[in-house]
């Protein structure tokens, strides 16, 4: 089945800086890659996706980009704001709409 | 209105008791799953239904029993609760090939 490992487990970063969180997955054949925020005591919410089709996307001050020969996807946010603190999740999924997680990133933004 | 919401939002209860989670959803989705977050935080699937057909279960004890009476609905029975069961419980919904789950509020279990 699918692995997904993600990079860094913590991460602080000064407000206004950018911040990078890394995934690497297993399986070749896995064809989305969402990104989920989830704020302390709420649902992980979808923030931005890829498909296997696309290198990058962006979505404001969000970016993310997928190297399917390297297997890695990576979710890139600019500008950062108090209110980008939460924990984020990388996700892919195969052909059976299973998505399998990675194990979240703890993002704090420093006033 | 809520596109996937789940009842009850917090559980207590003691060892041994059975309960359910009740889930439902109203974006017309054919897919839902259970999912469990651990307070390390990790989101692991347990169930997934398409159309009220089982086509994922992973191992999971079989104290734990979801039931879906219709495609809008998929709920979740648990047996014989143990200390290890607390955790936070998200149901989700999908449509096949568009990829995105919409996530429930979750319902926070306490097994006491």
């Amino acid at each position: 089945g699918e692995n997904v490992e993600q990079h860094p487990s913590t991460l602080s970063v000064q407000e206004g800086d950018s911040a990078v969180i890394k995934c690497t997955y297993s399986d070749s054949a896995s064809n989305y890659f969402p990104w989920y925020k989830q704020e302390l005591g709420k649902r992980p919410q979808l923030i931005i996706d890829i498909r296997s089709n696309v290198g990058e996307k962006k979505d404001q001050r969000i970016a993310v980009t997928l190297n399917k020969t390297a297997k890695h996807f990576s979710l890139h946010i600019t500008e950062t704001q108090p209110e980008d603190s939460a924990v984020y999740f990388c996700a892919a999924t195969g052909g059976n709409e299973k998505l399998t997680f990675g194990t979240g990133t703890r993002l704090t933004i420093i006033p | 209105d809520t596109a996937v919401s789940q009842t009850p939002k917090y559980l207590v209860t003691q060892m041994g008791n059975d309960k359910s989670i009740k889930c439902e959803q109203n974006l017309g989705h054919d897919t839902m799953y259970w999912y469990k977050q651990d307070s390390k935080k990790f989101l692991k699937i347990m169930f997934s239904y398409n159309n009220k057909e089982l086509i994922i279960n992973e191992t999971v004890p079989n104290r734990f029993s979801p039931k879906s009476p219709d495609k809008a609905h998929l709920n979740l029975h648990i047996n014989s609760l143990e200390l290890g069961d607390s955790a936070v419980y998200f149901c989700a919904s999908s449509r096949p090939g568009l990829g995105g789950y919409t996530f429930g509020s979750g319902t926070r279990l306490t097994v006491v």
